[in-house]
């Protein structure tokens, strides 16, 4: 099955720098990867995902690139405020015939410190 | 809209006993996943349902089952709770089986705690 690995487990950065969270896949099926955010004692919520049919997407602060053939795709937060504070979960899936089964990576906590 | 509900939102068991999860999908959605994430980790596949029917299934043993109503709500069931079944229980929404729509929207969860 598949194995969704993600570095780095802590990041730290200063407010207004930018953070890039970085994982790895396995199944080369898998063509769907959204990225979930999880604050303290809350649902995790979709902040963006790309599909394999795209390199980049990007939503004002937060872009995901994805290299296909290396099986990998990254998070990058530009000008990061307080606010981004929170753990963040990338996934991938195979797009199939059926609703997708997510494969979630093992999260990052990203702290950002004023 | 009130997004994707769960009920309780928290539940304390003894080892041997069963519980029942409820959850309500988002309005419009028509799949419901459920997902186990233990303190610390990642969410982990259980299994999912569309049409009343059970149609993927991740690495979990038998005492882990389900049901879908024709309302689209779901239940997950675990018999024979042990220690380590204690995490908090995920249900995602989505729409369409079989389209191009597959955005999973979590609802709160159910925090289960066996003691």
């Amino acid at each position: 099955g598949e194995n969704v690995e993600q570095h780095p487990s802590t990041l730290s950065v200063q407010e207004g720098d930018s953070a890039v969270i970085k994982c790895t896949y396995s199944d080369s099926a898998s063509n769907y990867f959204p990225w979930y955010k999880q604050e303290l004692g809350k649902r995790p919520q979709l902040i963006i995902d790309i599909r394999s049919n795209v390199g980049e997407k990007k939503d004002q602060r937060i872009a995901v690139t994805l290299n296909k053939t290396a099986k990998h795709f990254s998070l990058h937060i530009t000008e990061t405020q307080p606010e981004d504070s929170a753990v963040y979960f990338c996934a991938a899936s195979p797009l199939t015939g059926g609703g997708n089964k997510l494969t979630f990576g093992t999260g990052t906590q990203l702290k950002v410190e004023l | 809209d009130a997004g994707v509900t769960q009920s309780p939102t928290h539940l304390i068991k003894t080892r041997g006993q069963q519980v029942t999860l409820r959850c309500s999908p988002k309005s419009g959605h028509d799949t419901v996943s459920w997902y186990q994430q233990a303190l610390g980790q990642g969410p982990q596949f259980i299994f999912q349902y569309y049409e009343e029917e059970e149609r993927q299934r991740g690495n979990f043993p038998d005492r882990f089952s389900g049901h879908q109503f024709p309302n689209y709500s779901s239940e997950l069931n675990v018999n024979a709770l042990l220690l380590g079944d204690s995490a908090l229980y995920l249900c995602a929404s989505s729409r369409v089986w079989g389209s191009s729509y597959n955005e999973q929207f979590f609802g709160p969860g159910t925090r289960l705690t066996v003691l």
